[in-house]
């Protein structure tokens, strides 16, 4: 059972370029979510999901786009990489009313 | 106000010391109540449940006050390996979709 997987570990982007952070979980939880993690702060939530083909804003949405197309799956795409986006993003699931599992985050760099 | 709110810290502790860090909440439906734990650049780990009637977990207590909106963490016996970053979470009921977690507090034992 391999819980929350994400993909890649480290990423350093050049500003302007694109990449997907992949977040696949087989517990068959409903909840997903992307959270960003700036050096020294709480996390701040991005964007969520409660089930395939449902998608919702966050706090932080502004310069990322999800998709949910498959229970498993809920990848986090940048289109055009800033270096305010340098951060570690985690990627979590749940179901209704248990606690949240993470993956082990990605850590991007924008230079 | 925050839906949750953590005292930041640091708590500077020595081994052995018992040390409590509460955290408030401001949505009066919220169902569910977890304390996790944050090392160093890791993904967060459920520590443990917050139940109605309090619960306990070797040297961690924590409990919830309904009536004045808030949980607390007890450690007792401080361990070195215990320095962490501990976050307070929410699960509301209402358009419950959202994880609300607190930013965390800081705690550091030391020798």
């Amino acid at each position: 059972n391999a819980g929350v997987t994400q993909t890649p570990k480290f990423r350093i982007l050049k500003i302007g370029q694109s990449m997907t952070l992949q977040c696949t979980q087989d517990m068959n939880h409903n909840y997903m979510y992307w959270y960003r993690q700036d050096p020294g702060m709480g996390l701040k939530l991005i964007y969520y999901s409660v089930g395939a083909g449902i998608t919702d804003k966050g706090e932080v949405p502004n310069g990322y786009n999800v998709s949910r197309s498959t229970t498993e799956d809920f990848p986090l795409r940048l289109e055009l990489a800033a270096p305010s986006q340098t951060s570690v993003y985690f990627c979590a699931s749940r179901l209704q009313s248990t606690e949240a599992f993470f993956g082990q985050g990605t850590r991007l760099t924008v230079v | 106000r925050k839906e949750v709110e953590q005292d930041p810290g640091p708590f500077n502790v020595p081994e052995g010391a018992t040390v409590a860090f509460n955290c408030t909440y401001s949505n009066s439906a919220s169902q569910s109540f977890f304390w996790y734990r944050q090392d160093c650049r890791k993904e967060p780990k459920l520590l443990m449940s917050v139940y109605s009637s309090g619960n306990e977990d070797g040297r961690f207590t924590a409990q919830l006050n309904r009536a004045s909106q808030y949980i607390s963490l007890l450690i007792r016996d401080s361990k070195l390996s215990d320095s962490a970053t501990y976050l307070c979470v929410v699960n509301p009921n209402t358009g419950g979709f959202k994880t609300i977690f607190g930013a965390g507090t800081r705690l550091f034992v030391k020798a």
